[in-house]
C-alpha cells in the first residue's frame, strides 16, 4: 500500500520557473527520501532528510519536513527542461528494517 | 551511475512460466530491496535481503521469492506468472538496515512483459 500522496500528481512549467511538490505521508517516519524517475527506467536518489531535520539543500534542491503535519516539499529552483521527469516521495519507519514506502509520483514537465 | 546493474533490461514471458531476475548490489553495500512498479504507480515493496538472509516481505505471494548471495548480488524469482506481473522490477542497494539502514541506490530495472 502506499503510505501516502503527492501533489500535484501533474505540473507543467516553463524552463527557469521554479517548480514546487508536496508530499504527505500517514505514519511516523525515520526518514524521508526524494527520488527523481525518468522515462519508467531506474529512480535517482535526490537527498534523505531524517524526521529531526527540517530542511535541506542540495545544489538547486530544497527540501522541507514538517512531522507535525505529516508532509514535506520539494523545491527545484531554476528548472530545466533537463528536470523533465517523475519524482517520487519514499518513506522508511522507525520500527521496520528500512523498506520504503513510495508515493504514487508527481509527473513534472519543464518547456524549454 | 549508481553502481547497481540489473539484468536483464527487458524480458518477455507467457503466463505460467517462470522468471528470474538478477541484481548486482554496489561496493561496499549488504542490503538489497526488490521493488514491483506497475505503470503509473509507485514502486511496491517486494521484499528485501541482509547479510543473505531474508529480512522483510512485502504484501506479494510465495511464488515471489529471491536470494542473497556471499557478494550481496540477488536475484528474484516468480513462478507462475500471471498477467498482473508485468510491470518494472528495481533493485535497490544500501547498507545496513532497520534505524541504521542508509539511502538506497536502485538499478535501472527489468521492464517484465507476461502474455
Amino acid at each position: 500500500s502506499q503510505q501516502g500522496e503527492e501533489d500535484p500528481q501533474a505540473l507543467s512549467i516553463q524552463e527557469g520557473e521554479n517548480a514546487t511538490m508536496n508530499c504527505s505521508y500517514k505514519t511516523s517516519i525515520n526518514n524521508l527520501q526524494w527520488y527523481r524517475q525518468n522515462s519508467g527506467r531506474g529512480l535517482v536518489h535526490l537527498i534523505l532528510i531524517r524526521s529531526n531535520e527540517r530542511e535541506k539543500h542540495s545544489g538547486r534542491l530544497r527540501v522541507t519536513l514538517d512531522t507535525s503535519k505529516k508532509s514535506s516539499s520539494l523545491l527545484i529552483t531554476a528548472s530545466r527542461a533537463a528536470d523533465t521527469a517523475s519524482y517520487f516521495c519514499a518513506t522508511t519507519d522507525p520500527w521496520g528494517y528500512g523498506k520504503l514506502t513510495f508515493g504514487q509520483g508527481t509527473i513534472l514537465t519543464v518547456h524549454p | 551511475e549508481t553502481g547497481v546493474t540489473q539484468s536483464p533490461t527487458h524480458l518477455i514471458k507467457t503466463r505460467g512460466q517462470q522468471v528470474t531476475l538478477r541484481c548486482s548490489s554496489q561496493s561496499g553495500h549488504n542490503t538489497v530491496s526488490w521493488y514491483q512498479q506497475a505503470l503509473g504507480q509507485g514502486p511496491q515493496f517486494i521484499f528485501q535481503y541482509y547479510r543473505e538472509e531474508e529480512n522483510g516481505r512485502g504484501n506479494f505471494p510465495p511464488r515471489f521469492s529471491g536470494l542473497q548471495f556471499p557478494n550481496y548480488s540477488s536475484e528474484l524469482n516468480v513462478n507462475a506468472l500471471e498477467l498482473d506481473d508485468s510491470a518494472l522490477y528495481l533493485c535497490a542497494s544500501s547498507y545496513g538496515t532497520g534505524a541504521l539502514n542508509t539511502e538506497a541506490f536502485f538499478g535501472q530495472g527489468t521492464r517484465l512483459t507476461v502474455v
